[in-house]
């Protein structure tokens, strides 16, 4: 089952923070994140492990939620590169992963 | 160059002439999959394999079908394309460390 992304879009400035956020259904034991940015392929970000350990971009934080089957993405100071598509994806039992909708995050000057 | 590779990378074709993608990997990853993008439903898996050989259905596979006689290729095949799978496809491969590299995508349009 697709994880549930939120919000679906946001817009902000050059330097503002902001929040995404992934939740499911299902118990978790990992979150993953990925960035497209537009016209291009996804990217991964980073790994998010049962017991809090973290894996990957180091300009970009995350939290993971066990018990609530949640994760947050922390996006500070943001810089115009940050703009693109951001998903979470959920593990299945074959290593493969179920990603949520997206969020699209836009960047002004 | 780390690489997954996807041919074609446009494609404009009628309803039910027999297409197929292609997906190839040099980076020796045991798992690989195809995923479909449309506006607002994200990345929707279609087939993904685990090994030569071994294959398994996605969230929406009907209308498509795999086969990874190859390690480093797992091409996409539909035998009858319809209209409705106009979509943006990716093809994706990863090891154990559930990294997954993604191709540049193929945009495919069936009139």
């Amino acid at each position: 089952q697709q994880p549930v992304q939120s919000p679906q879009a946001v817009i902000l400035r050059e330097g503002e923070d902001a929040v995404i956020n992934c939740s499911s259904s299902k118990a978790l034991y990992s979150v993953h994140w990925y960035r497209q940015k537009h016209g291009e392929a996804p990217v991964f970000l980073m790994i998010l492990l049962k017991g809090g350990e973290q894996k990957g971009h180091d300009k970009i934080s995350a939290s993971f939620n066990e018990k609530k089957q949640q994760s947050s993405l922390y996006l500070t100071a943001s810089q115009l590169s940050y703009s693109g598509t951001y998903f979470c994806g959920t593990p299945g039992s074959a290593r493969q992963l179920t990603f949520g909708s997206g969020t699209q995050l836009t960047v002004l000057p | 160059e780390a690489q997954v590779t996807q041919n074609p990378r446009y494609l404009i074709t009628v309803t039910g002439k027999k297409l197929t993608v292609t997906c190839s990997q040099n980076m020796n990853h045991e798992y690989m999959s195809w995923y479909r993008q449309d506006p607002g439903l994200g990345l929707r898996q279609i087939y993904y394999s685990m090994n030569v050989e071994v294959t398994d259905k996605g969230d929406v596979p009907e209308g498509y079908k795999v086969s990874r006689k190859e390690k480093r290729n797992f091409p996409l095949i539909l035998e009858s394309p319809s209209p409705n799978q106009t979509s943006l496809y990716f093809c994706a491969s990863w090891s154990y460390s559930y990294e997954q590299y993604f191709g540049p995508g193929t945009r495919l349009t069936v009139t």
